[in-house]
C-alpha cells in the first residue's frame, strides 16, 4: 500500500522568501513521486516528478525537490516566493510499473504575504 | 493541442438520481483515469480505463461506473446519488500501459442536494 503525507495544511511566506513544503511518503514498492498544483476553480498541473533517475529535481516556475529514500521525504523548495504562487499545492506517490494510479496527500495551501 | 476536457463543468443533482460526466483525454492519449476531491481534500482514485476495459478500481462502490469509447473518451456514471458524493470530479489522461505522466482536466464540480 501507499500513502503520502503532507505536513502542515497551511503555509505562509512572505514575496521573496524562501518556500518549503513538507511531504513524506509510504510505499511498498519503489515509488515515483510527483508534485502538482491547484488554482482555484482549476484541475492540477504536474510541477515535476521523481522517476528514478536523479534525485533533485527541478520543475517549473523555479520548483524543486529532492527524493531523500532514508528519510522517505520529497519536499518542494522555491528560493524566493512570488504572490502567483499562491495556490493548493498536493504531493503524490505511484508505482513504477506501468500507468499506475497516483495517491494524493491532503494537499498544502500556499499563501504568499505582500 | 488540445489538452483534456470534461463537461459539464458544474452539475446540481438530487440524491437518488443519477448522473454523467464526461471526458476527452488529451491528442494521443489513449488512457483515462478519474478522481473525486472532496472540498479540502486531495484527489482519490475512481478507475482507470484503458482499450475500453477498466484496469485498475480505487476503493469506490459500485454505483460508480464508468465507460470508455473507441475514440478514447470516456464517461464516468454516478447511481443513486448520495450528499456524500458531492465533489470535484477529475479527469486524467496519459499514453498507453507505461506512461507514469497524467494531465489533468479541469475537473467537473458536482453538487448534491
Amino acid at each position: 500500500a501507499q500513502s503520502v503525507t503532507q505536513l502542515g495544511s497551511h503555509v505562509s511566506v512572505s514575496e521573496g522568501a524562501l518556500v518549503l513544503l513538507r511531504c513524506n511518503y509510504s510505499s511498498s514498492v519503489p515509488p515515483y513521486l510527483f508534485w502538482y498544483v491547484q488554482y482555484p476553480n482549476q484541475g492540477l498541473q504536474l510541477l515535476l516528478k521523481y522517476t528514478s533517475a536523479a534525485t533533485l529535481v527541478k520543475g517549473i516556475n523555479g520548483f524543486e525537490a529532492e527524493f531523500k529514500k532514508s528519510e522517505t521525504s520529497f519536499h518542494l523548495t522555491k528560493p524566493s516566493a512570488h504572490m502567483s504562487d499562491a495556490a493548493e499545492y498536493f504531493c503524490a506517490v505511484s508505482g513504477t510499473q506501468g500507468a499506475q494510479k497516483l495517491v494524493f496527500g491532503q494537499g498544502t495551501r500556499l499563501t504568499i504575504n505582500p | 493541442d488540445a489538452g483534456v476536457t470534461q463537461s459539464p463543468t458544474h452539475l446540481i443533482k438530487t440524491r437518488g438520481q443519477q448522473v454523467t460526466l464526461r471526458c476527452s483525454p488529451k491528442s494521443g492519449h489513449d488512457t483515462v483515469s478519474w478522481y473525486q476531491q472532496a472540498l479540502g481534500q486531495g484527489p482519490q482514485f475512481i478507475f482507470q480505463y484503458y482499450e475500453e476495459e477498466e484496469r485498475q478500481r480505487g476503493n469506490f462502490p459500485d454505483r460508480f461506473s464508468g465507460h470508455q469509447f473507441p475514440n478514447y473518451s470516456s464517461e464516468l456514471n454516478v447511481n443513486a446519488l448520495l450528499l456524500g458524493d458531492s465533489a470535484l470530479y477529475l479527469c486524467a489522461s496519459s499514453f498507453g500501459t507505461f506512461s507514469y505522466e497524467q494531465y489533468f482536466g479541469p475537473g467537473t464540480r458536482l453538487t448534491v442536494t
